[in-house]
C-alpha cells in the first residue's frame, strides 16, 4: 500500500486548503480501515487531525472540529482533507495514513503548507 | 503540550539499553487503550515500530521492545546502534477527546 498527498504548498490567511491522498494498491471501500490525517508543525510533534471510515463516519480532533471536514472518493482511490479559515498556525507537514486499528501502519511522505500573505 | 508526556531527549552508547516513557492518563493508557510507537527521521513520515503496546512490525530489528503498565507505556532499545538515532512517539486513544493523542517526541541521540 502506498499513499501520497497533493495539493497546494503555499495558501494565504483565511483561505481554504484542501488536500488529496491517493491510495495505491487496494480499495478504500474494502477492508475495515480508517483513513487518516496527521500534521506536524515544523520541529514540533505530531497531531492528529481526524479519520474517516470506510462508510463515510468522520471523527475530528475536537480542536480542529469546527474547521475540518474529510471524504472519501472510493471511485477514484482517494480521500481528502479540507481546513477552512487557515492562519499561520496551520502551517505544518501534513501527512495521510491508514490506520488497521488504532495504529497508522503505512503513511505518505508527507506535504508541506505553508500559510503566508 | 501534549495529552501523552515523554523525556524531550536521551542518549546513549552503542550497545547500551535506552528506556523512552510515555506517561497517560485515566482517560488513554489506563483505560487500557493499546499504544503505539513510532520511529521519525529528519525529513521522513513516521514509522510504525510497536503496535499494541509489545507487538513489532513487520521488518522492525527485535532489539525494539514495548511494554505497558498503569497510566505509563515503554519502549526500550536494547543495544543501541548508530541507525537508532531518530525521533520516538507513543500514540493511544483518548476517550475525552474521542480520538488518537501523541506524545511530543524523544530525540535519541548515539553517542
Amino acid at each position: 500500500v502506498q499513499l501520497q498527498e497533493s495539493g497546494p504548498g503555499l495558501l494565504k490567511p483565511s483561505q481554504t486548503l484542501s488536500l488529496t491522498c491517493t491510495v495505491s494498491s487496494g480499495s478504500l471501500s474494502s477492508g475495515n480501515y480508517y483513513w487518516s490525517w496527521i500534521r506536524q508543525h515544523p520541529g514540533k510533534g505530531l497531531e492528529w487531525i481526524g479519520y474517516i471510515y470506510q462508510g463515510g463516519s468522520t471523527y475530528y480532533n475536537p480542536s480542529l472540529k469546527s474547521r475540518v471536514l474529510m471524504s472519501i472518493d472510493a471511485s477514484r482511490n482517494q480521500f481528502s482533507l479540507k481546513m477552512t479559515s487557515l492562519t499561520a498556525a496551520d502551517t505544518a507537514f501534513y501527512y495521510c495514513a491508514r490506520a488497521a486499528a488504532a495504529a497508522p501502519d503505512f503513511w505518505g511522505p508527507g506535504t508541506l503548507v505553508t500559510v503566508s500573505s | 503540550q501534549s495529552v501523552l508526556t515523554q523525556p524531550p531527549s536521551l542518549s546513549g552508547a552503542p550497545g547500551q539499553r535506552v528506556t523512552i516513557s510515555c506517561t497517560g492518563s485515566s482517560s488513554n493508557i489506563g483505560a487500557d487503550f493499546g499504544v503505539h510507537w513510532y520511529q521519525q527521521f529528519p525529513g521522513t513520515a513516521p514509522r510504525l515500530l510497536i503496535y499494541a503496546d509489545t507487538h513489532r512490525s513487520s521488518g522492525v530489528p527485535g532489539r525494539f521492545s514495548g511494554s505497558k503498565s498503569g497510566t505509563s507505556a515503554s519502549l526500550a532499545i536494547i543495544g543501541l546502534q548508530p541507525e537508532d538515532e531518530a525521533d520516538y512517539y507513543c500514540q493511544s486513544f483518548d476517550s475525552s477527546l474521542s480520538g488518537w493523542v501523541f506524545g511530543g517526541g524523544t530525540k535519541v541521540a548515539v553517542l
